[in-house]
């Protein structure tokens, strides 16, 4: 059965101070894909990224930036210079996919990430 | 560029009433979804569906709870009677294989008295 653990809870941090969240996922698949949402105080699930479990770059998006270990079965998110606007829970999940295609996503618990001005 | 549109954005009922949530997904998407956030906890999946019938759901996904697509565009989750424990976000989600992926609609506050 897939998991995904996401440790910490909440962190709070000051701005322009780099953050780094953590997600560490269980699955019996070789074929997976990681995913990465930021769920703003209005509550919508904004997507962030989503990587197959064939690609370990790493990659790099303005502040953001994404660490996938399958060694360590970890994908870790940095926020780099945070601001206030990156206040918010993140959720990182996992997808397996099945016949046809479907993907289902299992989600970690979230973490709430908070900037101090 | 392409989107899920869910209504209503929030809706109050009370317990033990019928509720339909509605959702219209992209149209050449091949699967939907429906995920609930119970508030402060995390996203789970309810059910999927894919050619016109259900093809997984979850433990959470009892009786009470029905999906269909009438008319090839709206998506709709029922909860036959409602319990104060349903309260929560539902999200739809709408989906197409890789280099694709998943689009979520911006999810139907349900509040349950």
């Amino acid at each position: 059965a897939q998991k995904v653990t996401q440790a910490q809870t909440e962190i709070s941090v000051v701005e322009k101070e780099d953050v780094t969240l953590d997600c560490v996922y269980e699955t019996r698949d070789t074929t997976y894909y990681l995913f990465w949402y930021k769920q703003p105080p209005s509550g919508e699930l904004v997507f962030l990224i989503r990587r197959n479990s064939f690609d370990e770059q790493n990659e790099i998006s303005g502040r953001y930036s994404w660490n996938f270990q399958k060694s360590t079965s970890s994908f870790n998110f940095t926020i780099t210079a945070s601001q206030v606007v990156d206040s918010a829970v993140y959720f990182c999940a996992l997808s397996e996919p099945k016949d046809f295609g479907n993907e289902k996503l299992t989600f970690g618990t979230g973490t709430r990430l908070t900037i101090i001005p | 560029e392409p989107e899920v549109t869910q209504t209503p954005s929030h809706q109050v009922t009370q317990m033990g009433q019928e509720v339909i949530l509605r959702c219209v997904p992209i149209s050449n998407h091949l699967y939907f979804y429906w995920y609930r956030q119970i508030l402060g906890q995390k996203v789970e999946f309810l059910v999927s569906f894919y050619n016109n019938e259900i093809s997984e759901k979850s433990e959470i996904f009892d009786d009470q709870f029905s999906v269909e697509r009438p008319d090839g565009s709206n998506f709709t989750l029922k909860i036959r009677s409602t319990k104060l424990e349903d309260s929560a976000m539902y999200f739809c989600a709408s989906f197409l294989p890789a280099p694709y992926g998943y689009t979520f609609g911006s999810g139907t506050r349900l509040t349950v008295v």
